[in-house]
């Protein structure tokens, strides 16, 4: 079974501070995205990489980086946390490239909720 | 961009009936469309996707159709039970080695015993 682990499942963080979210998947998976998740609102996508050291911006990218310093790990930073940063992070992996066996499936690890005060 | 909009946002139906999402897509080049349910306070998990080569797609008690021309998909599930309630999200993407998937905004799907 492929596994996504998210590092934290609940952060308090306060205005300003420096965030790291991590996210490692076990499946030598070559994309791996961010997400945030708020109601009414879907999975917005913040950054993906799909290939080590290598990103795209996603639709939602202000406020954030991220590193992919190895093919496993991809790391989403908040440089100073804001509250409207409030919400839940959902990291997602999947194979590159399509094929009739590579259905291009996102598995998502089981989000890291995060409130600013 | 992709933008993907979903309706409704919200819908209930008694147990047993059908229950249908619609989605709409804005990019010509999204070649597969995947749909995720997401049970309260779980991860989001893939449950049927449709390629643009194909008009319909079954499994079981879900279906999907496809319509390229006019940019929209449909998730139709029959004979609903209460384990079918969750958050549904469609999603739209081109194969690019990039693989981007965008999605929608959700609806969430209550089934009344």
């Amino acid at each position: 079974d492929v596994k996504v682990t998210q590092s934290s499942r609940y952060l308090v963080k306060r205005t300003g501070e420096k965030v790291f979210l991590e996210c490692v998947q076990d499946m030598d998976h070559e994309n791996m995205f961010w997400y945030r998740q708020d109601p009414g609102l879907g999975l917005r996508l913040i950054y993906f990489s799909y290939d080590v050291k290598m990103k795209e911006k996603g639709d939602i990218p202000e406020g954030y980086s991220v590193s992919r310093e190895k093919k496993e790990r991809f790391s989403l930073i908040l440089e100073s946390a804001s509250t409207n940063q409030t919400s839940m992070y959902l990291c997602a992996s999947s194979l590159s490239g399509t094929s009739e066996t590579n259905t291009g499936e996102l598995f998502f690890g089981e989000g890291s909720r995060l409130t600013v005060l | 961009g992709e933008n993907v909009e979903q309706h409704p946002s919200t819908l209930s139906v008694q147990e047993g009936d059908s229950a249908v999402i619609k989605c709409t897509y804005s990019d010509s080049a999204s070649n597969y469309f995947p749909w995720y349910k997401q049970e309260l306070g779980k991860r989001p998990q893939l449950i049927i996707d449709i390629r643009s080569n194909v008009g319909e797609k079954k499994d079981q008690r879900i279906a999907v159709t496809l319509n390229k021309t006019a940019k929209h998909f449909s998730l139709h599930i029959t004979e609903t039970q209460p384990e079918d309630s969750a958050v549904y999200f469609c999603a739209a993407s081109s194969f690019t080695s990039y693989d981007k998937v965008i999605f929608g905004p959700g609806t969430s799907l209550s089934v009344i015993p």
